[in-house]
Order: structure tokens, then C-alpha cells, then sequence
């Protein structure tokens, strides 16, 4: 089945504790990308690759980091989670010649 | 540059009644444009795209969307509402620029019995 997988599906942090947020798609995609949903704002993007080692900043990358070591890992780096980050995330990988995001089933996190 | 606007955050509907949720976009180039739904705690759910081709497109569960390029909009319907089609909707763009999805601010659809 294709499908896209994040974990943790919930997570409850404090405030500077470095934490990363898995993503693995099964689908041979090149282009990965990391968006946070935020309420009254649809969703925001974060960071994207469009290929192995080939990463850039969307529209709302500040305080994250992310890479891409092969194809079907997409992680999501908080160094130093602040409150402000509080959201729910979502990694997408794009397929059918780029015109379907393929999304996970989302990481809610509250950093306190 | 894309950006979408989805408007009115909330719709509330009878069951059986016509589903409309409105999106306009607006883009530098022809755009693609999509559908998606979320059911809570859960992912987004492609519903319906247009690439090319048939402004009129069929998706899943019974919505379809019509691509129109004069007023700059796709709003989506569906003639009949269902209970299960309570969930929140979000309307997105790309351009030639595959690298980003814009997406809309999401209109939460509430059916009432």
C-alpha cells in the first residue's frame, strides 16, 4: 500500500529539548516536504526536497531543519523547540508527475 | 505567484442538501488545483484535481469541482449532503513550480440532521 509515515503521531515536549520527527514514504517519490497546520491558516511550508541531498526553505522554515539522506526519508528537526511551534505537522511526498501530495496522517505537537 | 482563498471558514448544511464551498485562486500561469479532506485526527484525502483538460472534474464520494479560468475559481459541490461528509476542506494550487502547494485557509463543513 502507498503510503506515507510519520511518527510520533503525538508528542508533548518542553521548551529547548531537541527533538526530530520522522517521515518514510514507500512510493519512489523524489520530492518530500514538511508543512505545519496551523488554525485559520490551512497549511504552511515549512521545508522541501526535490531530491536526495537537494533541500530548500519554504515559506515558514525558522527554527527547523531537515535532510534528506535517501529517498524515502524525510525527517523534521526541532534543535531548540520553542512554544511558538506548537502545531500540527505534516510531511507530503508529491507523485504522478508532481501534480499529487501524498500526505501522512500528521504529528501533533505541544511544546511547553 | 499562487495564493487561494477559501471563503467562509464555516458551512453548515441539512443532510440532503447541495454542498458549496468556495475557492478562488490566483496564479501566473496555468494552474493545477485540488481538492483535499480532512477527517479529525486524521491526514489529508485527495478529493479531486484538474491538471488539464475537462474543466469538470468528478472526485471521490460524489463532489466534483469545476475548473473555471474567467472568474478565477473552483469551488467544489456535491448535490446531496451526508452525515459523513462532515470534516474540514481545504483548496490548493500549484503552478509550473512544482516545488510548493499553496493552500487555502480550509472551510470546516458541518452537516446538520
Amino acid at each position: 500500500e502507498a503510503q506515507v509515515t510519520q511518527n510520533p503521531r503525538y508528542l508533548i515536549t518542553v521548551t529547548g529539548k531537541k527533538l526530530t520527527v520522522t517521515c518514510s514514504q514507500n512510493m519512489n517519490h523524489e520530492y518530500m516536504s514538511w508543512y505545519r497546520q496551523d488554525p485559520g491558516l490551512g497549511l504552511r511550508q515549512i521545508y522541501y526536497s526535490m531530491n536526495v541531498e537537494v533541500t530548500d526553505k519554504g515559506d515558514v522554515p525558522e527554527g527547523y531543519k531537515v535532510s534528506r539522506k535517501e529517498k524515502r526519508n524525510f525527517p523534521l528537526i526541532l534543535e531548540s523547540p520553542s512554544p511558538n511551534q506548537t502545531s500540527l505537522y505534516f510531511c507530503a511526498s508529491l507523485g504522478h508527475a508532481n501534480t499529487e501530495a501524498f500526505f501522512g496522517q500528521g504529528t501533533r505537537l505541544t511544546v511547553v | 505567484a499562487q495564493s487561494v482563498t477559501q471563503l467562509g471558514s464555516h458551512v453548515s448544511v441539512s443532510e440532503g442538501a447541495l454542498v458549496l464551498l468556495r475557492c478562488n485562486y490566483s496564479s501566473s500561469v496555468p494552474p493545477y488545483l485540488f481538492w483535499y479532506v480532512q477527517y479529525p485526527n486524521q491526514g489529508l484525502q485527495l478529493l479531486l484535481k484538474y491538471t488539464t483538460g475537462a474543466t469538470l472534474v468528478k472526485g471521490i464520494n460524489g463532489f466534483e469541482a469545476e475548473f473555471k479560468k474567467s472568474e478565477t475559481s473552483f469551488h467544489l459541490t456535491k448535490p446531496s449532503a451526508h452525515m459523513s461528509d462532515a470534516a474540514e476542506y481545504f483548496c490548493a494550487v500549484s503552478g509550473n513550480n512544482f516545488n510548493k502547494f499553496y493552500f487555502g485557509s480550509g472551510t470546516k463543513l458541518n452537516v446538520k440532521p
